[in-house]
């Protein structure tokens, strides 16, 4: 069976510094890898995706990066955090050869950036 | 314009009300539509998916408007475990496959 882990599940950095989630997925192979934000009492706001190894779609202009260095692993990443930063991280997979897929989503990680 | 809209609520309904929610989409190269489920700080999970034909699951009752780009999500005899967000979402076709894309959300709570 398939199973994604995300981590770490809570996080509390301050301004200025530095950050990686990882996320990986096992049990399946070649998925559409996702980051997804969500602020306090508000929707999920898609942050990148992924349909391969180096392939990196950015959804809106920001402070984060990521990167997919192995087929299942995609890691999400900032070189300086700012209080806007803040917010519930999810990293979410479907499959790529069928549109009819519903999204998996790790367990998430709660980012508080002071 | 959002790709995926809908009415963020919140929806405060009495226990054995029907509720309905609705989403529209911008795209209409979208192929897939779902309605997900999230409770409080936890991660989303599909509660159902929706095709034209319209379904349902118990409760739980999808319908899907391609021409107007519309889908609906209707809950009957509404119990307090019901509440949570619901999540209109579409699968929508791009270079190098698809992408899935969440509304905002719709808060429900069912009040005894």
């Amino acid at each position: 069976s398939q199973t994604i882990h995300q981590w770490p599940a809570t996080l509390v950095q301050p301004v200025g510094s530095p950050l990686s989630l990882e996320c990986t997925v096992e049990g399946t192979s070649n998925p559409n890898l996702y980051w997804y934000r969500q602020a306090a009492g508000r929707g999920l706001q898609l942050l990148f995706y992924s349909v391969g190894i180096g392939q990196i779609s950015s959804e809106v202009p920001q402070n984060l990066s990521a990167s997919r260095p192995q087929d299942r692993q995609f890691i999400l990443s900032s070189k300086k955090l700012l209080l806007s930063d803040s917010g519930f991280y999810l990293c979410a997979w479907t499959r790529r050869d069928y549109t009819n897929t519903e999204a998996f989503f790790g367990q998430g990680t709660r980012l508080t950036v002071v | 314009r959002k790709e995926v809209e809908q009415d963020p609520g919140p929806f405060n309904v009495p226990e054995g009300a029907t509720v309905a929610f609705n989403c529209t989409y911008s795209n209409s190269a979208s192929q897939s539509f779902f309605w997900y489920r999230q409770d409080c700080r936890k991660e989303p999970k599909l509660l159902m998916s929706v095709y034209s034909s319209g379904n349902e699951d118990g409760r739980f009752t999808a319908q899907l408007n391609r021409a107007s780009q519309y889908i609906s999500l209707l809950i009957r005899d509404s119990k307090l475990s019901d509440s949570a967000t619901y999540l209109c979402v579409v699968n929508k076709g791009g270079p190098g496959g698809f992408k899935t894309i969440f509304g905002a959300g719709t808060r429900l709570f069912v009040k005894a």
